[in-house]
This record gives C-alpha cells, sequence and structure tokens, in this order.
C-alpha cells in the first residue's frame, strides 16, 4: 500500500516570507496527487491537483506545486505568504491501483506570524 | 460545504455507549468515505462506501460499523466507544465522473469519549 509522508509537522514563517512544504509517497505507479488546506475550525478544502501534464501547477491564492517523478515528490510553494495562510496543509495521493481512494500525508500547520 | 452535512456537529459521549454518526449528501455522488483526523496522524480512513449496502474496511476499522441503505446516507456507528476513539471525523464523497474529481468534505463531527 501506498504511503505518503510530510516531514515538516509545524512551520512558522513571517508575512512575505516564502513556503515550501515537502511532500514523498511511497507508490511507483501513475499517481494523481493532491493538496487540501485546513483553516482553522473549518473542512478540508482543495488547493490544487496533479492529473498528468505539466508537473508545475498552480492553484488558488498563488499556491502551486511541482511534481517531481524521479523522487517521488510533490511539493508545496508559495513565493510569499500571508497571515491568512496560517492552516494545516495536507498532501494526500491517488494510486492507479487504489480506484479512487486518497491517503493522505500527516499534515504540516503552518502559522505565519504577521 | 454545500452538498455534504454531518450530524451531531459535537458530541460527548460515555464509555461503552453506542454512537452514530452521520453523513448526508445531496450530490448523488457514488463514493463516500469516514476519515478520523488525530494530531500528527493526518487524516487516516475507517471505512468507504462504493454504492448503495456496498462498503469496505479502511486502515482504521476496529471497533467501528458503517451503513449504506440509501445514496445520500453513510451511518458510521461505534459499538461501544473507547476513549481511543475521541477525535474528528470528517464524512467525504467524491465521484470519478466528476470532472474536478477530488473529496468534498463535510465540516466535520468533534466526539468526545469520556
Amino acid at each position: 500500500a501506498q504511503s505518503v509522508s510530510q516531514h515538516n509537522h509545524h512551520v512558522i514563517l513571517s508575512e512575505a516570507a516564502s513556503l515550501e512544504l515537502g511532500c514523498n509517497y511511497s507508490y511507483g505507479g501513475t499517481v494523481n496527487l493532491f493538496w487540501y488546506v485546513q483553516y482553522p475550525g473549518q473542512h478540508l478544502q482543495l488547493l490544487l491537483k496533479y492529473f498528468s501534464g505539466d508537473p508545475l501547477v498552480k492553484g488558488i491564492k498563488g499556491f502551486e506545486a511541482e511534481f517531481i517523478k524521479s523522487k517521488f515528490s510533490f511539493n508545496l510553494r508559495k513565493p510569499s505568504v500571508q497571515w491568512s495562510d496560517t492552516a494545516e496543509y495536507f498532501c494526500a495521493v491517488n494510486a492507479d491501483n487504489a480506484g479512487n481512494m486518497l491517503t493522505f500525508g500527516g499534515g504540516t500547520r503552518l502559522m505565519v506570524k504577521p | 460545504d454545500a452538498g455534504i452535512t454531518q450530524s451531531p456537529r459535537h458530541k460527548v459521549t460515555e464509555t461503552g455507549t453506542p454512537v452514530t454518526l452521520r453523513c448526508h449528501q445531496t450530490e448523488n455522488h457514488r463514493y463516500m468515505y469516514w476519515y478520523r483526523q488525530d494530531p500528527g496522524h493526518g487524516l487516516r480512513l475507517i471505512h468507504y462506501s462504493y454504492g448503495v449496502k456496498d462498503t469496505d474496511k479502511g486502515e482504521v476499522s476496529d471497533g467501528y460499523s458503517v451503513s449504506r441503505s440509501k445514496t445520500e446516507d453513510f451511518l458510521l456507528t461505534l459499538e461501544s466507544a473507547t476513549s481511543s476513539q475521541t477525535s474528528v471525523y470528517f464524512c467525504a464523497i467524491s465521484d470519478l465522473a466528476d470532472p474536478n474529481y477530488g473529496y468534498t468534505f463535510g465540516s466535520g463531527t468533534r466526539l468526545t469519549v469520556v
């Protein structure tokens, strides 16, 4: 079974700093990749997704992620964070042998200081 | 989120009592999922359903059962609640036929077992 690792459990940044959150998965076949965001007290919302094509994917609110197949990675980036980006971020993977099942990483809690 | 509701939103129950959480959708999506969210563990799949009366276990199914007698409702039952089941429970729906394929999450149920 596939697994998803998010190595940064907690990240603290100041506003305007650049962000990169790591995500690695273990499956060697074809994957669909997702990043979800959970703002305090809310449910998860889709931030961006990769199915195929350009490995650099742009999502909402200025976020982007790059799929590097050789590294089994799908890191999330944002050039300049805002206080409103304070949230927990989850990477998720759907493997081609898993129907439409998603496996989630453990999450990264981001705090942006004003 | 629009189209998916969970009830109750909060519940406190005693150890050993049965508890049922409800997930209701109006999207007519085929797939429904129950996850639990715990710090450091991200989201872990409890059970899922791929159609009426078609359910299967996820990675943390022990102590939980589910039922889906109608497309729109997916019930999660804790047969005899334990303190280790204190968690936030999220329901999600998905449909591979949806061009925006991804999961839509409910607002969650915060369950405390005392």
